[in-house]
Formats: structure tokens, C-alpha cells, sequence
């Protein structure tokens, strides 16, 4: 089993839909968790970081951990064609030094 | 503020030869860390650097190596090219070992031929 797991998609929206992105992950004791942006042949950009069980609003992004699922989701409210990009979930070792990446959620907004 | 800046950003080596990539963290981050992201997967921990010293290691073969230098920077060495080395490499800064969040280079595209 993959320690953090997401679905390749693609996941296509509509212009101004929500986009739900859903991760998993397989170390329970994990703490920290992020949400990476990445286009293509670019390099990920940190969006969303959370480390309670909740929501997390960040303007038109909602980051979602529920702790005892090991379960961790971003919406993005109102979505754009320029959020068309890879979405990368990463979850943090207890000794804060190396991120765990899934495979990441390709995300495509149609006009 | 200048960002995480690496260097080469496009590098074609041939099998068995020997690469270094180049990182120079956001200034004032102290902490560097190296990823591996090959095509459709994503990014693989290599390694971690603080103050100097190595402070992680992720699960590759002693082909690579990395060192940091007394202004932050780095160096990720590989050794004996693979084919299967063509990939992104992506250099991160944060502040501390116990990162916020990664700050993430542009990333150093090798091939190998």
C-alpha cells in the first residue's frame, strides 16, 4: 500500500463548478499535511497547508483533514480553466524532514 | 527576494557519466532539501540538508550524494548514470528541519541518453 494516496483522474469540471480532490494517507500518527499546485513542466507550489481535524478556508479553497479516516481533500469553489493543473498531496514524517508525495490528481476546468 | 534558484535548468548526460545540480536556498532559509519526480509521479525525497549536515536520506542508491555549503547552498551529485535517472529534480528551502512548507526551485530537467 502507498503511503499517500490519490486518484490520477483526470478529473474534469465545468467553468465555475466545485472540484472535490480527495487524498489518503497510511501513517497515522502523520501530523502535517499540504496541498501542491503543479502545471505542467512547472515546479509544485505550495496552496494549502493543514494540521487540525477541519476545514481550512483559504479564498476560493477549502483544505478538509479527517484524521480518523487518514483522509485529506481540497475544494476548489468556483473553479477556473486556469486550475487546470496537478494536484499533489504530501504529508510530513514526525521528524519534520521529508515530505511524502501521492502520485497527484490531474485537474482540468472546461470553459 | 530572490526564490529557490537551480541550475542547469535542462541537462542531457549520457549513460555512466557523473552530474551535479545546483540550489541556492530563499535567503535566510537554512534548510535544503532534493526530490526526484519522474514523469506522472510524484516528487521522491532524497535527501534533507540543515546547517550542513545531512539530516535525511531517502531510499536511493549511494550513486547519489549531497553536500551543503556554509551559505546554504547545495550540491546533489549522481554517479554512474541510468536511464532511469532522467527525471526532474527539485530542490526545496524552508527555515528549519521542521518545515511549514517547502519552497520549491524551478527544478533542474535531466535526460539520460
Amino acid at each position: 500500500q502507498k503511503e499517500v494516496e490519490q486518484n490520477s483522474g483526470p478529473l474534469s469540471v465545468p467553468e465555475g463548478a466545485i472540484a472535490s480532490l480527495n487524498c489518503t494517507y497510511s501513517d497515522r500518527v502523520s501530523q502535517s499535511f499540504f496541498w501542491y499546485r503543479q502545471y505542467s513542466g512547472k515546479s509544485p507550489e505550495l496552496i494549502m497547508s493543514i494540521y487540525s481535524n477541519g476545514d481550512k478556508e483559504d479564498g476560493r479553497f477549502t483544505a478538509q483533514l479527517n484524521k480518523a479516516s487518514q483522509y485529506v481533500s481540497l475544494l476548489i469553489r468556483d473553479s477556473q480553466p486556469s486550475d487546470s493543473a496537478t494536484y499533489l498531496c504530501a504529508v510530513i514524517n514526525n521528524a519534520g524532514n521529508m515530505l511524502t508525495f501521492g502520485g497527484g490528481t490531474r485537474l482540468m476546468v472546461k470553459p | 527576494d530572490a526564490g529557490v534558484t537551480q541550475s542547469p535548468t535542462h541537462l542531457i548526460k549520457t549513460r555512466g557519466q557523473h552530474v551535479t545540480l545546483r540550489c541556492s536556498p530563499i535567503s535566510g532559509h537554512k534548510s535544503v532539501s532534493w526530490y526526484q519526480q519522474v514523469l506522472g509521479q510524484g516528487p521522491q525525497f532524497i535527501f534533507q540538508y540543515y546547517e550542513k549536515e545531512e539530516r535525511g536520506r531517502g531510499n536511493f542508491p549511494d550513486r547519489f550524494s549531497a553536500r551543503q555549503f556554509p551559505n546554504y547552498s547545495s550540491e546533489l551529485n549522481v554517479n554512474a548514470l541510468l536511464l532511469g535517472d532522467s527525471a526532474l529534480y527539485l530542490c526545496a528551502s524552508s527555515p528549519r528541519t521542521a518545515p511549514g512548507g517547502y519552497t520549491f526551485g524551478s527544478g533542474t530537467r535531466l535526460t539520460v541518453v
